[in-house]
């Protein structure tokens, strides 16, 4: 089955501990992107990667870091989380040359931080 | 920088009503606009989308959406809602090719049986 997989569903941390949300995606897609979706203020971008070892800076990057090593995973790393980086996150692929169908979500992240 | 607004924050029907969710996104040039829904606890599933020829576009489950290039609107419409349309809308603008999606801050749609 086509699908984004995102790994933990749900994460409670401590401020300051360092985590890595997984993306990984099965359908051979270029393009990746992370999202946080936070009430009132829909989805917003925090990276994208056109493809292996490309990534850019979306809306909301400050905090965050990604990774494209391989084109299947994109992996959300939070070197020292805070709480105001609670929120759920999301993952999405496209694949170049149908980027006009849109994005595939994953299931989502949703991280708590105390 | 693109946005996109919706107009409702959140919209409360009974089944039966018809539906128009009002989205409107700031760009001047080519663009391609999405609807998408997430149910309760779950991912975000496209509802439908249009990106060039007749601007009215169908989607899944009775869904329809109307591009107005003249007024930079997309606004998704059903003619009789149900209980199971309960879900958050969200209105999306794909620019530049992929490289900046930007999305409204959404509708939340309860239904009332």
């Amino acid at each position: 089955e086509a699908q984004v997989t995102q790994n933990p569903r749900y994460l409670i941390t401590v401020t300051g501990k360092k985590l890595t949300v997984t993306c990984s995606q099965n359908m051979n897609h270029e393009y990746m992107s992370w999202y946080r979706q936070d009430p009132g203020l829909g989805l917003r971008q925090i990276y994208y990667s056109m493809n292996v070892e490309v990534t850019d800076k979306g809306d909301v990057p400050e905090g965050y870091k990604v990774s494209r090593k391989e084109k299947r995973n994109f992996p959300l790393i939070l070197e020292s989380p805070s709480p105001n980086q609670t929120s759920l996150y999301f993952c999405a692929s496209t694949k170049r040359g149908l980027v006009n169908y849109g994005y595939t979500f994953g299931s989502g992240t949703r991280l708590t931080v105390v | 920088a693109q946005s996109v607004s919706q107009h409702n924050h959140h919209v409360i029907l009974s089944e039966a009503a018809s539906l128009e969710l009002g989205c409107n996104y700031s760009y001047g040039g080519t663009v391609n606009l999405f609807w998408y829904v997430q149910y309760p606890g779950q991912h975000l599933q496209l509802l439908l989308k249009y990106f060039s020829g007749d601007p009215l576009v169908k989607g899944i489950k009775g869904f329809e959406a109307e591009f107005i290039k003249s007024k930079f609107s997309f606004n998704l419409r059903k003619p009789s809602v149900q209980w199971s349309d309960t879900a958050e809308y969200f209105c999306a603008v794909m620019v530049d090719y992929g490289q900046n999606f930007v999305f409204g801050p959404g509708t939340r749609l309860s239904v009332l049986p």
